[in-house]
């Protein structure tokens, strides 16, 4: 069992836009301004997506954004593009012992 | 353009100890400012936090792994290793270095390792 908690699957069509949950608590993502999203492609490394909760990368569609409120982080995916179809997991540091905690993943359907 | 690529054994038997290695291009390990970090996937599933090392040889383990992991720095090849010892078939997993801890920005394509006699 993962220590954050995403929803299994999650769909859309082109052009739609999706929202994905990354559930915590107070010692992990509401604890923290350190929630990141990786986006992994079958048989691919992941690749960060989103960092600090809200921040992206250079290089990073802007059609990708994070957020958090409370123990709750969100990774939102607007205008959905076929390509965006891949598993997403977010991470987050945490006070226990483990330092660094992910969630358990969620694919991403593109209809 | 930071670049990490993974080496070492594919199939290890179990009982014994499952040895990567990470080398480093594009970037230093010994200029600082980041973690350099093990993070292994078993098939099918999520990512799990093995450890890290900082370019001093500082490092910092997951607890439920910290018994079996050592991980180690070379920083005159810009290399960092992974050592895993007393292996069994749940150890099975493809086995990432990257750089960060709570923020990963770069990768190694993973080498799968397979525990089997």
């Amino acid at each position: 069992q993962s220590a954050l908690t995403q929803p299994a699957s999650v769909s859309g069509s082109p052009g739609q836009s999706i929202t994905i949950s990354c559930t915590g608590t107070s010692s992990d993502v509401g604890g923290y301004n350190y929630v990141s999203w990786y986006q992994q492609h079958p048989g691919k490394a992941p690749k960060l997506m989103i960092y600090e909760v809200s921040n992206r990368p250079s290089g990073v569609p802007d059609r990708f954004s994070g957020s958090k409120s409370g123990n709750t982080a969100s990774l939102t995916i607007s205008g959905l593009q076929a390509e965006d179809e891949a598993d997403y997991y977010c991470s987050s540091y945490t006070s226990s012992s483990t330092l660094v905690v992910f969630g358990g993943g969620t694919k991403l359907t593109v209809l | 353009q930071v670049q990490l690529q993974e080496s070492g054994p594919g199939l290890v038997k179990p009982s014994q100890t499952l040895s990567l290695t990470c080398t480093v291009s594009g970037g230093s390990i010994s200029s600082g400012g980041y973690y350099w970090s093990w993070i292994r996937q078993h098939p099918g599933k999520g990512l799990e936090w093995i450890g890290y090392i900082y370019y001093s040889g500082s490092t910092y383990y997951n607890p439920s792994l910290k018994s079996r992991v050592t991980i180690s720095v070379d920083t005159s090849k810009n290399q960092f290793s992974l050592k895993l010892s007393s292996v069994t078939a749940a150890d099975t997993a493809v086995y990432y270095c990257a750089r960060g801890a709570g923020t990963v920005d770069y990768w190694g394509q993973g080498t799968l390792v397979t525990v089997s006699s």
